[in-house]
């Protein structure tokens, strides 16, 4: 397989549930990131993580939480989630050139996305 | 001021039009602008990067900066009907803390008339 793949394509999960959302890239890339899209709202960033080391947590609720084992693998366990947190997850991934103090200069690959649905 | 702002449109134009996008930025110091395209119930995929002044073209796409107006702009020339998308602008703004993040536009979508 080639680019970033994430499972499942689809969820639907009721408030109690917990499961989780898996990503995985095979660009070689350093940095993965977890992102949020909403219906008519822009892309919301919530955790980043630059060679396996969470740099990012943008205010997200504990609810979810991410795991990063290596720089090809990524992570975002979800539990008690609310209906509001239906949404398209996307992971992507970037080759940044700084170990540390990211500058975003390099493209993010997306994967398809999962599409989540809180019953 | 948002961070990224780009008209939400919708904007159509018939096959064969330019079509143009814009995008304005609130952070002087952004370096890295990027123009995603989204089809439906689809992820962003890249359509080009931009990171100095003036013009870059890639077939029928060109994409404009102009860091002193802090906007940059996207061009179709010759639209087809599977240009129908949403457009999404990407610059690496600092926010409220000192580190800079990726931040996205609330995306243009687009229609291509036949």
């Amino acid at each position: 397989e080639t680019g970033v793949t994430q499972t499942p394509r689809h969820l639907v999960m009721g408030m109690t549930n917990k499961k989780s959302l898996k990503c995985e890239q095979h660009l070689g890339h350093n940095a993965m990131y977890w992102y949020k899209q909403s219906a008519k709202k822009p892309l919301e960033l919530m955790f980043v993580y630059n060679f396996k080391e969470q740099t990012e947590n943008n205010s997200v609720p504990s609810r979810f939480s991410p795991e990063c084992p290596n720089s090809s693998h990524l992570f975002l366990h979800l539990h008690t989630l609310q209906p509001e947190d239906s949404a398209l997850y996307l992971c992507a991934s970037s080759q940044e050139g700084k170990r540390t103090g990211f500058s975003y200069n390099s493209p993010l690959h997306f994967g398809n996305g999962t599409r989540l649905t809180v019953t | 001021q948002k961070e990224v702002e780009q008209n939400s449109g919708p904007l159509s134009v018939p096959e064969g039009a330019i079509a143009s996008l814009n995008c304005t930025y609130s952070d002087r110091g952004s370096q890295s602008f990027f123009w995603y395209r989204q089809y439906s119930g689809k992820s962003p995929e890249l359509i080009m990067f931009i990171y100095s002044n003036g013009d870059k073209e890639d077939g029928r796409f060109t994409a404009q900066l102009n860091k002193a107006s802090q906007y940059v702009s996207l061009l179709i020339r010759d639209s087809q009907p599977s240009d129908s998308a949403t457009y999404l602008c990407a610059v690496n703004v600092r926010s409220s803390g000192s580190a800079r993040q990726l931040t996205f536009g609330s995306g243009t979508q687009l229609t291509v008339l036949p």
